[in-house]
């Protein structure tokens, strides 16, 4: 079956260290993103990358980085400089530019990161 | 700008009642998408529905049904005869022009009680 795996599912991070999350796809999606999800609140973008070796901040990116070595992985870095990085992590993917009869975005189960 | 608005946070219906989530956005792209995504307690986010810009034909899916007017900019989402299984945070989404980035709102709490 197609989909998303992000793993872990929960983190512990020390403050002061660097923690890496992953997500890979195997939905041969060429763009995928990293959405940060705060208590109450809607998900906010990341980062996001629409090919590989090339990606973009989105609208909260301190804090944080990436890498697109391989269309399939899209590993997120949460770095001793974001703050405040207790959240939950959702990835997705999505065709580029969206394809009109699948649009939407598919998404992992998310990781849950504390800071400790 | 770009902006979704969900300005329902929490609602509390009884087992069968019909509930309607609403969904406003702001966008200046004439192509974009609009969504709406269920995250039950587990945390994943459930695909529900999609509309492009160009496609105002409501939808009806069991009893789910979604309610599509660019005139007022809104995507409403009604649960017909709700069920305890419908209790999640629900999310409308619009997406930045012909791409993946999401714009979200802050979510719904449907609490449906037996």
């Amino acid at each position: 079956d197609g989909g998303i795996t992000q793993s872990p599912k929960y983190l512990f991070r020390k403050e002061g260290q660097n923690v890496t999350l992953s997500c890979e796809q195997n939905l041969n999606h060429d763009a995928m993103y990293w959405y940060r999800q705060d208590p109450g609140q809607g998900l906010r973008l990341i980062y996001y990358s629409q090919i590989v070796n090339d990606f973009q901040k989105g609208d909260i990116a301190e804090g944080y980085s990436v890498s697109r070595e391989k269309k399939e992985s899209f590993p997120l870095t949460v770095t001793s400089a974001q703050k405040n990085p207790t959240a939950f992590y959702l990835c997705a993917s999505t065709s580029y530019p969206l394809d009109i009869t699948l649009p939407e975005a598919f998404f992992g189960q998310g990781t849950r990161l504390t800071v400790v | 700008a770009q902006k979704v608005t969900q300005a329902q946070t929490e609602i509390s219906v009884v087992e069968k009642e019909d509930v309607t989530l609403d969904c406003v956005y702001e966008t200046r792209d004439t192509t974009y998408y609009l969504f709406w995504y269920k995250q039950p307690p587990s945390g994943e986010l459930v695909f529900l529905i999609r509309r492009n810009s160009f496609d105002e034909q409501n939808e009806i899916s069991g009893r789910y049904s979604w309610n599509f007017q660019k005139s007022t900019s809104s995507f409403n989402f009604t649960i017909t005869a709700s069920q305890v299984v419908d209790s999640a945070v629900y999310f409308c989404a619009l997406s930045r022009g012909n791409t993946g980035k999401l714009i979200f709102g802050q979510g719904t709490t449907l609490q449906v009680k037996p």
